[in-house]
């Protein structure tokens, strides 16, 4: 019933690659985040977008970058992959308007990088 | 800083039996809450959400209660079942100043396991 995708699910990388995690949702939805979330621990807020052109950190530092060209499309780039980076990133998005509503989030791309 | 934690990091329960699971929150100003849950392999799904302006909400076998006095929040879920097994977190978001809207802020997680 996912109407936000991510891809891959599963990605194994070497350190010093450069790599791109794919979002995509169809729901029309304005504002996008990604959450990074280490396996049975709390989800933290990595970046998020509020529109199209409109990027912004979140709450955990990261290396990574995030772009927003299109409105359905919110890719999360790495440009020099480091064990450090391994995780799992959750893409989310939620209705557009005023107020908060509840994140519909994609399954996730779990990543290591060896 | 703004917080969100559960009090208890896992819970076993016999199927058909009801579970609680509790969260607090530090941040006087949130006003909305949303209880996940979140399969083993899959994203948070959502399962209900409250806002500050009630103290309890219900869904289908599901109940949230909020107390603001001590910034306490807990899920409520009637006849639970092998399926509800999973890690369900509590999030919180405060709408201060209309800049911080959707974004949320993660507790740790709750292991739920059913027991057929």
């Amino acid at each position: 019933e996912a109407d936000i995708y991510q891809t891959p699910r599963y990605l194994v990388i070497g350190t010093g690659k450069k790599i791109t995690l794919e979002c995509s949702q169809t729901m029309g939805h304005d504002k996008m985040y990604w959450y990074q979330q280490d396996p049975g621990m709390e989800l933290h807020l990595i970046h998020y977008s509020y529109g199209v052109n409109s990027t912004e950190k979140g709450d955990l530092s990261s290396e990574s970058t995030v772009s927003r060209i299109r409105t359905e499309h919110f890719p999360l780039t790495l440009e020099s992959a480091r064990p450090s980076h391994t995780s799992q990133y959750l893409c989310a998005s939620n209705s557009p308007g005023q107020g908060s509503s509840p994140l519909h989030f994609g399954n996730g791309t779990r990543l290591t990088v060896t | 800083g703004e917080s969100v934690g559960l009090h208890l990091p896992t819970l076993s329960v016999q199927e058909g039996d009801n579970s609680i699971i509790n969260c607090a929150y530090s941040n006087s100003a949130s006003d909305y809450f949303i209880w996940y849950k979140q399969e083993s392999g899959k994203g948070p799904q959502f399962i209900i959400d409250i806002r500050s302006n009630m103290d309890k909400r219900q869904g289908q076998r599901v109940t949230v209660l909020l107390n603001k006095t001590v910034k306490h929040l807990s899920l409520q879920i009637a006849a639970t079942q092998p399926g509800d097994s999973a890690v369900y977190f509590c999030a919180e978001n405060s709408n201060a100043g209309g800049t911080s809207y959707g974004k949320l802020t993660f507790g740790q997680g709750t292991i739920l396991t059913v027991h057929p």
